[in-house]
């Protein structure tokens, strides 16, 4: 079983169209976070959701809107996609506890090109 | 504001070689850092992960130290495999929020 999903793998679209991206993890984790890679390979967070509560918002456009309906799931669904919006999106989670091993475990990724 | 360099940004060396990927970090108050693998195309698979409490942690390998007062870590490969080819990244944990490094990437030649 996969720890954490994320769907689509691919997704080619036209600027302008309104996309989601889902992600799902069933390893029972409270903290779940989309990080955006770009061309150069630099992994940037761009949310985090500690059960279903934004937590980091990093300066994203709110064009970007993140949906956690419960703890397993975090959806990011993008308005009005731009050229500059191509990239890979990778969903994460870890389970956050004081003193713990709060490995953070990936998708594998969505690779968004936006035409 | 967290800030995390690996140097070098790209390496290759001959199979069976040993070899030292660093690491650095602005902010040491940091709850661990972990270092990552990814493949072209693919996603990040973790390697291992240090407390900050911890001064190294090792599987097969593969070792990490972690140095907090100089922000600094290093994974160090040992007998180096064509299989090791890959990005390697480090990540730290601060609060709330972890950070990545800009990568290595890693050639062996076989």
């Amino acid at each position: 079983d996969t720890a954490v999903s994320q769907t689509p793998k691919y997704l080619v679209t036209q600027m302008g169209n309104d996309k989601s991206i889902k992600c799902e993890q069933n390893l029972g984790h409270d903290t779940m976070y989309w990080y955006k890679q770009d061309s150069k390979k630099f992994l940037k967070i761009m949310f985090s959701y500690n059960n279903k509560e934004l937590i980091i918002n990093e300066t994203v456009p709110n064009r970007f809107s993140p949906k956690s309906p419960d703890k397993a799931h975090l959806n990011l669904h993008i308005n009005s996609l731009e050229l500059g919006d191509s990239a890979v999106y990778f969903c994460a989670s870890s389970q956050d506890r004081a003193g713990g091993d709060e490995k953070l475990f990936f998708g594998s990724g969505t690779q968004l090109s936006v035409l | 504001k967290q800030e995390v360099t690996q140097i070098p940004a790209a390496l290759s060396v001959p199979e069976g070689e040993n070899l030292v990927l660093n690491c650095s970090f602005t902010d040491s108050a940091i709850y661990n850092l972990q270092w990552f693998r990814q493949d072209p195309g693919k996603g990040l698979t973790s390697l291992l992960l240090i407390q900050s409490s911890q001064r190294e942690q090792t599987s097969g390998r593969l070792n990490a130290s972690l140095d907090k007062s100089s922000g600094r870590s290093t994974l160090y490969i040992a007998a180096s495999q064509p299989g090791d080819s890959a990005t390697y990244l480090c990540a730290v944990r601060g609060y709330q929020k972890v950070t990545f490094g800009t990568g290595t990437k890693l050639q062996v030649i076989p």
